[in-house]
């Protein structure tokens, strides 16, 4: 039971240059989400998803894309790479449904766009 | 979703009872109160969540006043390891946390 794999680890991009942050969780959780964290700072949240074919914004969406047309997979793309894009980006997974559970993070996706 | 107001820093000895405090005067009736740590960089780690009722789990204790515009995380005998930033979240929606800036906790050995 490997949880929440996030790859790649570490990347570094070029200003202008597309990619797509990967995600995936084997514990068949319905809710996924993906935010980033600046140094010094708290989680922002991107895109979430609340099962496969569902996905709304989060706080900061704009410049990244989402899709989900699996349960376990929830890539996130980065169109066009900006300087400001640089963070660390934290990819999560819970069960859904009416109840309230916690949360399971990635270890993480440390990007820099130069 | 309600703000919530924390320390920004807080200090605790080795084996003694860590109470991390959170405020959060304008919650809703259907909005939850849950508590993740994040240690160093790692990703958050899930603690504990509550709606009114106190909660307690293997990790801490979430203690909701009865008017349940406060709560208070209490981690029973801290550790070294116990060390990282504790993020108080308020929302009605599980999928959609909202995190703040939350409080640095420092056990001191």
């Amino acid at each position: 039971n490997a949880g929440v794999t996030q790859t790649p680890k570490f990347q570094v991009l070029k200003t202008g240059q597309s990619m797509t942050l990967q995600c995936a969780q084997d514990m068949n959780h319905e809710y996924m989400s993906w935010y980033r964290q600046d140094p010094g700072m708290g989680l922002r949240l991107i895109h979430y998803s609340v099962g496969a074919g569902i996905t709304d914004q989060g706080e900061v969406p704009n410049g990244y894309n989402v899709s989900r047309s699996t349960t376990e997979d929830f890539p996130l793309r980065l169109l066009s790479a900006a300087p400001s894009q640089t963070s660390v980006y934290f990819c999560a997974s819970s069960r859904g449904g009416e109840g309230h559970y916690g949360y399971t993070f990635g270890s993480g996706t440390r990007l820099t766009v130069v | 979703d309600a703000k919530t107001t924390q320390p920004p820093s807080m200090d605790c000895a080795e084996g003694r009872a860590a109470n991390l405090p959170c405020n959060h005067s304008t919650i809703s009736g259907n909005e939850y109160v849950y508590w993740y740590r994040q240690i160093h960089s790692q990703g958050p780690q899930y603690i504990i969540h509550g709606l009114k009722n106190n909660e307690t789990n293997e990790m801490a204790s979430l203690i909701i006043t009865e008017d349940r515009k406060s709560s208070t995380l209490i981690l029973p005998h801290a550790t070294l390891r116990d060390t990282a930033v504790y993020y108080c979240i308020v929302s009605s929606r599980a999928q959609k946390l909202v995190f703040g800036q939350g409080t640095r906790l420092t056990i001191n050995p």
